[in-house]
């Protein structure tokens, strides 16, 4: 069975901090894809990145960056001089594709990060 | 209009009362989707539906029935629910079964 953890429940920073929003996951399959979701407080989850098992390179968006380890099942986001607009909640979510499913059919979230930045 | 729109926003509803969840998306998916959000829990996916056909349900409990009439909207009717059931009704939508998911705003429904 896949399980994801975020283990930080609430972080709060003062604006211009850099922050890390940790994510670990278990699955037993060798192929799968791992998913991180904003939540503003408007209510709808945005896509912010898909990775999947075999790219393990990390990958930077403007004050967004995440670091996939496979070694230690880890797929951490940090950003970088956060913003008040930054306050959400931030979902790390798993899903085992297999050929006659579709990964968002077998995807798991975590149970999410609240973020406040603080001016 | 653009994205995936919710309606209702808020939803007050006894036990007894039937009504019913609304999810239009302008993205020309092939693919959309029902999730629930409850307080300190993580979403559940509850059904989805591609191609306007069901394949998947998550073991939910038959006061819940969805409904797609075709590829752009998707209903969720609801009839005698419990209060337990409050929580945030998430529909989302993907161009596929593997490509990212685009959400709605959520319909937040309270069963009294």
């Amino acid at each position: 069975a896949q399980k994801v953890t975020q283990a930080q429940t609430e972080i709060s920073v003062v604006e211009k901090e850099d922050v890390t929003l940790d994510c670990v996951y278990e699955t037993r399959d060798t192929t799968y894809y791992l998913f991180w979701y904003k939540q503003p407080p408007s209510g709808e989850l945005v896509f912010l990145i898909r990775r999947n098992s075999f790219d393990e390179q990390n990958e930077i968006s403007g004050r967004y960056s995440w670091n996939f380890q496979k070694s230690t099942s880890s797929f951490n986001f940090t950003i970088t001089a956060s913003q008040v607009v930054d306050s959400a909640v931030y979902f790390c979510a798993l899903s085992e594709a297999t050929p006659s499913t579709g990964a968002n059919s077998k995807l798991t979230f975590g149970k999410g990060i609240t973020l406040s930045v603080r001016p | 209009e653009t994205g995936v729109t919710q309606t209702p926003r808020h939803l007050v509803m006894g036990m007894t009362n039937k009504k019913s969840l609304k999810c239009e998306q302008h993205l020309g998916h092939n693919a959309m989707y029902w999730y629930k959000q409850s307080a300190k829990k993580p979403l559940e996916l509850m059904f989805v539906y591609s191609l306007e056909e069901r394949v998947e349900n998550n073991s939910v409990p038959s006061r819940f029935s969805p409904e797609c009439p075709n590829s752009s909207h998707l209903f969720l009717h609801l009839h005698t629910l419990q209060p337990e059931d409050s929580a945030l009704y998430l529909c989302a939508s993907s161009q596929a079964q593997n490509s990212p998911l685009h959400f709605g705003n959520g319909t937040r429904l309270t069963v009294t």
